[in-house]
């Protein structure tokens, strides 16, 4: 009863250095969400997915990309890192039926930029 | 955009006090939800309002969701160092999305025992 699996759980890059955020969820949920976390600024959405092969931009996608080839995954890619991305980041997913049902978090990924 | 405002940013009371965090929306919201979120741990969902006035209780904590639909409340009584985390209220993203959630920046609750 796995739920949202984040992998790596922490990571240290240099800038501009690449390097992808791995979500797995095993619900078969329809949405999945990334999120980023930072002290006194609470959740941004970075990008979302709708559905297998589909994605969107969030409030906050500028050096972010992502991918959803398979429902069960997400990915979260950055290109050329840099400093103000140093952030926890969260993976989420829901289900579609009704609207707005409630998001299911992995543990998150703690990155940091040098 | 739609924004989703959360006060005291901060909270800190004596164990067996009560604590109340307030959530406010710049526009009607269709529901609410509310998050915790443990020191070092990833948000939970702890429940979700839909009608106009909404009452709900869960062992100490009790939710409110205005007449209006614009703001919301939840009220801890007689905390417990179990309670310590920060509270996030969560509304659909502009345009009414049934997808998208904006969150408040939390109310991060500490209790000294």
């Amino acid at each position: 009863n796995a739920g949202v699996t984040q992998t790596p759980k922490f990571r240290v890059l240099k800038t501009g250095q690449s390097m992808t955020l791995l979500c797995a969820q095993d619900m078969n949920h329809e949405y999945m969400y990334w999120y980023r976390q930072d002290p006194g600024m609470g959740l941004r959405l970075i990008h979302y997915s709708v559905g297998e092969g589909t994605t969107a931009k969030g409030e906050v996608p500028d050096g972010y990309n992502v991918s959803r080839l398979k429902k069960q995954n997400f990915l979260l890619g950055l290109e050329s890192a840099a400093p103000s991305q140093t952030s926890v980041y969260f993976c989420a997913s829901s289900e579609p039926r009704g609207g707005n049902q409630p998001q299911h978090f992995g543990d998150g990924t703690r990155l940091s930029i040098l | 955009g739609q924004q989703v405002m959360q006060i005291p940013q901060y909270q800190h009371v004596q164990e067996g006090e009560d604590f109340t965090t307030y959530c406010n929306s710049s526009t009607t919201l269709s529901n609410i939800q509310w998050y915790k979120q443990r020191p070092g741990g990833h948000p939970v969902f702890l429940i979700q309002l839909v009608k106009s006035g909404e009452v709900k209780k869960q062992k100490r904590l009790t939710f409110q969701f205005g007449e209006a639909k614009k703001n919301s409340s939840l009220h801890i009584t007689a905390t417990q160092t179990t309670d310590v985390g920060t509270y996030f209220c969560a509304g659909p993203s502009s345009g009414g999305s049934n997808y998208k959630l904006t969150f408040g920046k939390g109310t991060l609750l500490t209790v000294n025992p």
